[in-house]
């Protein structure tokens, strides 16, 4: 049972451009969620988090948007840049659970000249 | 500052063969966790520890053992590798479990069962 859905698998966008990935959650009791970027041949590494009390987190190019109703939130980095090409996943976790992380699949981004 | 190291960072296995994948911090934190990553599917928690001497199983630990016997280290044993078992497995750590604290990752290690 996969807690946290996310979309596109894959993303290609061109430099200057706008990507956008989305994951949706089923449990409510969850209360944390990160961003984690990963290059080829690397672990995974925190971008950007956010928690349910706010909407909306910016950090530089990148943006988490949070919809606590939907159940669903977003990543949005602006002016997409060749170096930001990597894998993006979304996660989430709960208070009392010792921090475990509940992935999603992952989105592969590319980003073209 | 080294952060999270694992040792091998590729393996090749024949089925039925044993071995331990290495993980140490040197972060001095308490929260160490294993996950397996398979393309499509994202990472998946495969055994955890709050402590030395405490560990648990996460959402797929049949075929792997954990043992935490110092705050720094934390093995994955796979007793008889199997197929099924070929992945890219992380070692990350977090300072508290609280769930707005960064997980630390390492590198990876490669492991392919033939």
């Amino acid at each position: 049972q996969q807690q946290v859905k996310q979309s596109p698998q894959s993303l290609i966008v061109q430099k200057g451009g706008i990507s956008i990935i989305n994951c949706a959650y089923e449990n409510t009791a969850f209360d944390y969620f990160p961003w984690y970027q990963q290059f080829p041949g690397k672990g995974p590494a925190l971008l950007i988090a956010i928690r349910p009390d706010v909407s909306e987190k910016k950090e530089g190019r990148f943006t988490i948007s949070f919809n606590k109703s939907a159940k669903q939130f977003s990543l949005h980095i602006m002016d997409s840049q060749p170096g930001d090409s990597a894998t993006y996943f979304c996660a989430a976790s709960m208070t009392g659970t010792a921090s475990k992380l509940t992935f999603g699949t992952g989105t592969r981004l590319q980003v073209t000249l | 500052n080294a952060g999270v190291t694992q040792t091998p960072k590729f393996r090749i296995l024949k089925i039925g063969q044993s071995m331990t994948l290495q993980c140490a911090q040197d972060m001095n934190h308490n929260y160490m966790y294993w996950y397996r990553q398979d393309p499509g599917m994202g990472l998946k928690l495969i055994y955890y520890s709050v402590g030395a001497g405490i560990t648990d199983k996460g959402e797929v630990p049949n075929g792997y053992n954990v043992s935490r016997s110092t705050t720094e280290d934390f093995p994955l044993r796979l007793e008889l590798a199997a197929p099924s078992q070929t992945s890219v497995y992380f070692c990350a750590s977090s300072f508290e479990g609280q769930p707005n604290t960064e997980a630390f990752f390492g590198q990876g290690t490669r492991l392919t069962v033939v």
